[in-house]
């Protein structure tokens, strides 16, 4: 059974960094594209990028190019997406997904960027 | 950047109807569109791709179908648990892959 699994819930302050994570299982992590879909509250969803981990090879949406970092390991089938430096508007819940078509998606990570 | 552009935003619709969604894109992206469904407090799950295909455990009253720029997804005889929120996407011309708006199904 394919299963993407995230990390928990994160409560962080503007300026401060993170790295959220997800594990992939049931299928070969490495051949397949792994990105990241943001949700802000109460609003629709974006595509923020899509690594292969293959061979690292990453696309970033133009919106979210130079904002966060997608990487991947494929020692341990887990994807991770960094920001240097939150912002409120940072807050939303994140969604690790696989392929371009979205297949399968994880659980949501619920990022909280406050004073 | 491809726009996707979902209509109607709300769709009032009675149990054991048939509810019919639209998405159109700004440029062709030939048969690369996806459908997923969202419910509140829950993750998006896919239903179609590649436009007409349904993905695994999808039910068939679930439908996809349209190329170029024009797409459909059709619910046939609505049930309770189809009343959610429904996105379509393109995967044709990425970066980015873009999404709409979103239409809510309600219940009417």
């Amino acid at each position: 059974e394919v299963q993407l699994v995230q990390s928990g819930a994160e409560v962080k302050k503007p300026g401060e960094s993170l790295r959220i994570s997800c594990k992939g299982s049931g299928y070969s992590f490495s051949t397949y594209w792994v990105g990241w879909v943001r949700q802000m509250p109460g609003k629709g969803l974006e595509w923020m990028g899509l690594i292969y981990p293959g061979d690292s090879d990453t696309r970033y949406s133009p919106s979210f190019q130079g904002q966060v970092t997608i990487s991947a390991d494929t020692s341990i089938d887990t994807a991770y997406l960094q920001w240097s430096s939150l912002k409120a508007s940072d807050t939303a819940i994140y969604y690790c997904v696989r392929e371009r078509h979205l297949d399968y998606w994880g659980q949501g990570t619920l990022v909280t960027v406050s004073s | 950047e491809i726009l996707m552009t979902q209509s109607p935003a709300t769709l009032s619709v009675s149990p054991g109807d048939r509810a019919t969604l639209s998405c159109r894109a700004s440029q062709s992206v030939s048969s690369n569109l996806a459908w997923y469904q969202q419910k509140p407090g829950q993750a998006p799950r896919l239903l179609i791709f590649g436009a007409s295909t349904r993905a695994n455990g999808i039910p068939a009253r679930f439908s996809g179908s349209g190329s170029g720029t024009e797409f459909t997804l059709t619910i046939s005889s609505l049930q309770s648990e189809d009343f959610a929120i429904y996105y379509c996407q393109q995967y044709y011309n990425w970066p980015p892959i873009t999404f709409g708006q979103g239409t809510r199904l309600d219940i009417k």
